[in-house]
């Protein structure tokens, strides 16, 4: 079974609107860490932002946040006021484990590939 | 600080020849990893590595070997190139205190013809 599901391969959103991306992710362990990176054309990894299994709040990093539902186990990426510059593949990671995930290997999603309009 | 550094940053390969992706950090993080990533699949772990002389495999080894002598330096192996093997490989260290994120090298392009 899949461990993080990222079931939009491809989304469009106008340039200024907001866009959310999906993560559902499946663990039995109550500690894990939840991470959304950014990779550009360019190929480079870009890490974006942190939610741990205990946290509280939803992270929020500038314009990302990520919306998460411990309970539906969904850990979706929320970008305000996009930018050109947004477009890219979004994955969406876990990492088990004690700590929220600091001893564990990171498991990536599919991603998903945003573009946006002008 | 380099970060976490790769080389060759491009690779073209007849099938059967072997070769070795290098790559070093400089931020004294005890764990090191391999990835590879190929269309519409994410990242799949390969091998990891949580200290020198650590090594272990993850979701797709077959076909690749790691050694880890140094703190710094994780390089992959490939000892007979199959086309299967074709992808890109990211490189990626981190450390092991507190909840830190994982900070990728530049990427290898593999081709195997």
């Amino acid at each position: 079974a899949q461990k993080i599901t990222q079931t939009q391969p491809g989304m469009f959103v106008q340039e200024k609107e907001a866009v959310t991306l999906d993560c559902t992710y499946d663990t039995s362990d109550p500690s894990y860490g939840l991470f959304w990176y950014k990779q550009p054309s360019s190929g480079e990894m870009i890490f974006l932002i942190y939610q741990g299994s205990y946290d509280q709040q939803n992270a929020t990093e500038g314009r990302y946040s990520l919306n998460f539902q411990k309970a539906r186990k969904s850990a979706n990426l929320v970008i305000s006021a996009s930018q050109l510059g947004d477009s890219a593949m979004y994955f969406c990671a876990m990492r088990e484990g004690p700590g929220g995930g600091s001893q564990g290997n990171l498991i990536f999603g599919k991603g998903t590939k945003l573009s946006v309009k002008p | 600080n380099a970060g976490v550094t790769q080389t060759p940053k491009f690779q073209v390969l007849k099938t059967g020849q072997s070769m070795t992706l290098q790559c070093a950090q400089d931020m004294n993080h005890e764990y090191m990893s391999w990835y590879r990533q190929d269309p519409g699949m994410g990242l799949r772990l390969i091998h990891y590595s949580v200290g020198a002389g650590i090594t272990d495999q993850g979701e797709v080894p077959n076909g690749y070997n790691v050694s880890r002598s140094t703190t710094e330096d994780f390089p992959l192996r490939l000892l007979s190139a199959a086309p299967s093997q074709t992808s890109v490989y990211f490189c990626a260290s981190r450390s092991l205190s507190g909840i830190n994120e994982q900070f990728f090298g530049p990427g290898t392009r593999l081709t195997v013809l």
